[in-house]
């Protein structure tokens, strides 16, 4: 009965790869996020999906790219792996309006 | 844009009362968030409280809202060692018609014996 999990749970690849983090919720929200989580724990809003749809997008590299086949998936895809991508990346989601965010247990992505 | 600060660590005695504190830049924020991280996990929403409100208890939770200065801050009464993690403070910004949440730098933490 998980609400929002995600997959896989830690990621270490080479640089100059490409790799998905995929996100699942199960809560009926219609609003999903990917935030990104530095080493000092600052936690960064990359991209916001209602219904599918794009609704925010912070200055993220293009090698980023969200998709969202369905209002209760958002994944998130990295092209061109660099070391500063290193990060643990979160997927939240909330009821469209409604600032409560519920989040998911993050996924510890290491470039080396 | 909104800003939101927090001092970074906090050390109590277990039993004792824990106050983290937390400012924010934007005055129409309609939601302020508590959310608590422990080790290896995501955040965990602990309460809110909503702008027109100045105190919110829940249990050993105590949140309290000065608008005019932006001052936010929980109060965690009979602190215990499972209190131990990183809270961070978050408040609402409107952006384009959506909300998005920004964070505050979290605050770490400590409880001892």
């Amino acid at each position: 009965d998980t609400a929002v999990s995600q997959t896989p749970k830690y990621l270490v690849t080479q640089m100059g790869n490409d790799k998905s983090i995929k996100c699942e919720q199960n809560l009926g929200h219609d609003t999903m996020y990917w935030y990104k989580q530095d080493s000092k724990k600052f936690l960064k809003i990359m991209f916001s999906y209602n219904n599918k749809e794009l609704i925010i997008n912070e200055t993220v590299p293009n090698r980023f790219s969200p998709k969202s086949p369905d209002k209760a998936h958002l994944n998130l895809h990295i092209n061109s792996l660099e070391l500063g991508d290193s990060a643990v990346y979160f997927c939240a989601s909330s009821q469209t309006g409604v600032g409560e965010q519920y989040f998911g247990p993050g996924t510890r992505l290491t470039v080396t | 844009g909104e800003d939101v600060e927090q001092s970074l660590f906090l050390s109590v005695r277990e039993g004792d009362s824990s106050v983290i504190n937390c400012t924010y830049t934007d005055s129409s924020s309609t939601y302020l968030y508590w959310y608590k991280q422990e080790p290896g996990a995501g955040l965990q929403l602990l309460t809110y409280i909503f702008s027109n409100m100045d105190m919110k208890q829940d249990q050993r939770l105590t949140v309290l809202l000065n608008k005019k200065d932006k001052h936010l801050s929980l109060r965690i009464a009979d602190t215990q060692t499972g209190d131990s993690a990183i809270y961070f403070c978050a408040a609402i910004l409107s952006s384009g018609g959506y909300n998005k949440l920004i964070f505050g730098a979290g605050t770490r933490l400590a409880v001892h014996p």
